[in-house]
């Protein structure tokens, strides 16, 4: 079976550009979940969708970044405008909801200059 | 909040010798607590998770870890290292209103010398 599938996996842009980092869930999964990891602040729970609703978005640092989830098999973290400081690792998961076992992607490595 | 603290950031061990990593977490009810392994490069695979009944939980690869409601913690633990055990582990606290939605803590890598 596929896993959870993220792209890019890597993306350089220059501050002030607008970044979109897809990712497709495991087929079946219905709770979603992004992620960002940075040396100095750790794995971050940014927004969490279940059932393609967005539960909980209170880590999401500020109004420059967005997420949607249109369908169960699609999700998108949108940053507008980048920042250097938006550099990191930003992971998508997926899960059955209610289990805690969470199905990581491989990250999508975001570099702002 | 619940929260979760890994107190060693490194820890190198020899191949072939036990392993303990240690996890302290804070949350108000009984917790479901996690670990999980990230290879470099890779996403993070779960090892094993606790949600309630035996304290001693066992999970993939050979590892075990313990939960100690007295001391709040969820140490992992390991009998014989092997080299491809080199990782980083992180311990994780969920929310017993959504289990999924974990908060880790922030990790402690595994170098394993031969």
């Amino acid at each position: 079976d596929a896993g959870v599938i993220q792209s890019p996996r890597h993306e350089v842009t220059e501050m002030g550009q607008e970044v979109t980092l897809r990712c497709k869930p495991i087929s079946g999964h219905n709770s979603l979940f992004w992620y960002r990891q940075t040396m100095m602040r750790g794995l971050e729970l940014l927004i969490y969708f279940n059932n393609n609703v967005p539960i909980d978005d209170s880590g999401m640092p500020e109004d420059r970044f967005s997420a949607k989830m249109p369908n169960a098999s699609f999700s998108t973290l949108k940053i507008q405008p980048s920042e250097p400081r938006d550099s990191a690792v930003y992971f998508c998961a997926s899960s059955r909801g209610g289990t805690g076992e969470l199905f990581f992607g491989e990250g999508s490595r975001l570099t702002v200059l | 909040a619940q929260s979760v603290t890994q107190p060693d950031i490194h820890i190198t061990v020899s191949e072939g010798a036990s392993l303990e990593l240690r996890c302290n977490y804070s949350y108000g009810a009984t917790p479901y607590l996690f670990w999980y392994v990230q290879s470099p490069g890779q996403g993070l695979q779960l090892l094993l998770k606790y949600f309630s009944g035996d304290t001693l939980v066992q999970g993939i690869k050979g590892f075990e870890a313990e939960f100690k409601r007295s001391q709040s913690s969820f140490n992992l633990r390991k009998p014989s290292v092997h080299w491809s055990d080199a990782a980083e582990y992180f311990c994780a606290v969920g929310d017993t209103g959504t289990a999924s939605k974990l908060t880790f803590g922030t990790g402690t890598r595994l170098q394993v010398t031969l």
